[in-house]
């Protein structure tokens, strides 16, 4: 069955700082790859997704991952982070059953920006 | 607005007291899903369900049923609730693509249950 890991639970940085946030899968076949962000008390959003072609996708906010086929991985990263980026993130990597898809989710990482 | 909607927002109940959260969306998906999200666990699929009477198990379906009798709705029922389904639940939907797996899934807003 398809693992995700999440490499850290909590990060806390200043803003301005870098973020790479790490993510990896253990399935070798086809996937697709999801980051979701979880602000404080709100509903999962979709952060960005690779489905195919460039391994270098953007998404909203200024955020940016990266897949890495050769070492399952799917890091996100953001240059300058900013108070408001305060939120709960969740890699997910998309597991195909029979019919159609589901989606297997890391442990998140709660990440806290300083201001 | 294209949305999926949870009702109750939140929920306190006793050990054993029947209870059902409800999932809508509007947006037409086949697919309809619901996650338990645990700290420290991610997020869990407990059922999921590929279109109108198909419904399928999660890795977690243990003390759960769902229904689905019309598109829009899909249901959690929980019969007889523990303290170790206190949770925060979210309820998912997306369209079934071509390619597999390549659907982003639109989440609802969440439902805090707790059980007493």
């Amino acid at each position: 069955a398809q693992s995700v890991s999440q490499h850290n639970h909590h990060v806390i940085l200043s803003e301005a700082a870098s973020l790479e946030l790490g993510c990896n899968y253990s399935y070798g076949g086809t996937v697709n790859l999801f980051w979701y962000v979880q602000y404080p008390g709100q509903h999962l959003q979709l952060l960005l997704k690779y489905f195919s072609g460039d391994p270098l996708v953007k998404g909203i906010k200024g955020f940016e991952a990266e897949f890495i086929k050769s070492k399952f991985s799917f890091n996100l990263r953001k240059p300058s982070v900013q108070w408001s980026d305060t939120a709960e993130y969740f890699c997910a990597v998309s597991q195909y059953v029979e019919y159609g898809n589901k989606l297997v989710f890391g442990a998140g990482t709660i990440l806290r920006v300083k201001s | 607005e294209a949305q999926v909607t949870q009702n109750p927002r939140y929920l306190i109940t006793v050990t054993g007291k029947k209870l059902t959260v409800t999932c809508s969306q509007n947006m037409n998906h086949e697919y309809m899903s619901w996650y338990r999200q645990d700290p420290g666990l991610g997020l869990r699929q407990i059922y999921y369900s590929m279109n109108v009477e198909v419904t399928d198990k999660g890795d977690v379906p243990e003390g759960y049923k769902v229904s689905r009798k019309e598109k829009r709705n899909f249901p959690l029922i929980l019969e007889s609730p523990s303290p170790n389904q206190t949770s925060l639940y979210f309820c998912a939907s997306s369209p079934v693509g071509e390619r597999e797996g390549s659907n982003e899934q639109f989440f609802g807003p969440g439902t805090r249950l707790t059980v007493l």
